[in-house]
C-alpha cells in the first residue's frame, strides 16, 4: 500500500482534459513538503513531469499542469493526445525524510 | 546533459547481496543526493533510500536494515547493496539524480531477477 493515494486509472477522449489526485497526510504533503509528478511510458524509466507542485521542466508541454492544497495534490493534463496514454505518479517526501510515491494512475486516451 | 548509468548482475540467488553501481556523466556527482528506486514488474515505485555526495545517507524504513549505499565521487559513481534478497526483491532498479525534493535525472533501469 502506497504512502500517496492515487486513483488507479483515469480515462478520455482526445482533445479532452482530466486530472489525477494525490491524497496524503500531514506527515508529507500536509506539512508543506512539495509535490511531484513523473509520466512512465511503456518499458521506460519515469520522466519528471511536474516539479515543485507546479512548474515545468524544460520542454514539457503547457497542457500538463499541477495544483496543491492541503493534503492533496491535482495533475490535470488538457487537450489530452493519445501519446499522453500512460502511467503517472506523484511524489514527495516526508518529515522522516523518506521518499514517498503514490500507487500510480494509468491513463488511457479512448 | 546529465547522464545516469546502472550496472551490476541481472540475476542474484536468494539470501545473497544484490549489488548495483550506478555511473554518472555530463556533469558531476557533488552537491546532489542521489536516490534508487525499484519497480517490480507491473507494480509501482518504491524509494529505497539516497545518499549525499558527503557520505550522508537517508533509507527506505522498510529496507534500511538491509540497504547499505556508498559513493565514489572520484570515479562519479554511488553504489547500492541489498543483503539476503528474496524473490520479492525481484524488479527493475533505477538510479536517479536527487534534487533533494524531487528526482530530475534517471538512468534507463535494470532489471535484478532473484532466483537459485
Amino acid at each position: 500500500q502506497s504512502v500517496l493515494t492515487q486513483p488507479p486509472s483515469v480515462s478520455g477522449a482526445p482533445g479532452q482534459r482530466v486530472t489525477i489526485s494525490c491524497t496524503g497526510s500531514s506527515s508529507n504533503i500536509g506539512a508543506g513538503y512539495d509535490v511531484h509528478w513523473y509520466q512512465q511510458l511503456p518499458g521506460t524509466a519515469p520522466k519528471l513531469l511536474i516539479y515543485g507542485n507546479s512548474n515545468r521542466p524544460s520542454g514539457v508541454p503547457d497542457r500538463f499542469s499541477g495544483s496543491k492544497s492541503g493534503t492533496s495534490a491535482s495533475l490535470a493534463i488538457t487537450g489530452l493526445q493519445a501519446e499522453d496514454e500512460a502511467d503517472y505518479y506523484c511524489q514527495s517526501y516526508d518529515s522522516s525524510l523518506v521518499g514517498v510515491f503514490g500507487g500510480g494512475t494509468k491513463l488511457t486516451v479512448l | 546533459q546529465v547522464q545516469l548509468q546502472e550496472s551490476g548482475p541481472g540475476l542474484v540467488k536468494p539470501s545473497e547481496t544484490l549489488s548495483l553501481t550506478c555511473t554518472v556523466s555530463g556533469g558531476s556527482i557533488s552537491s546532489y543526493y542521489w536516490s534508487w528506486i525499484r519497480q517490480p514488474a507491473g507494480k509501482g515505485l518504491e524509494w529505497i533510500g539516497r545518499i549525499y555526495t558527503s557520505g550522508s545517507t537517508n533509507y527506505n524504513p522498510s529496507l534500511k536494515s538491509r540497504v547499505t549505499m556508498s559513493v565514489d565521487t572520484s570515479k562519479n559513481q554511488f553504489s547500492l547493496k541489498l543483503s539476503s534478497v528474496t524473490a520479492a526483491d525481484t524488479a527493475v532498479y533505477y538510479c536517479a539524480r536527487d534534487t533533494g525534493s524531487h528526482f530530475d535525472y534517471w538512468g534507463q533501469g535494470t532489471l535484478v531477477t532473484v532466483s537459485s
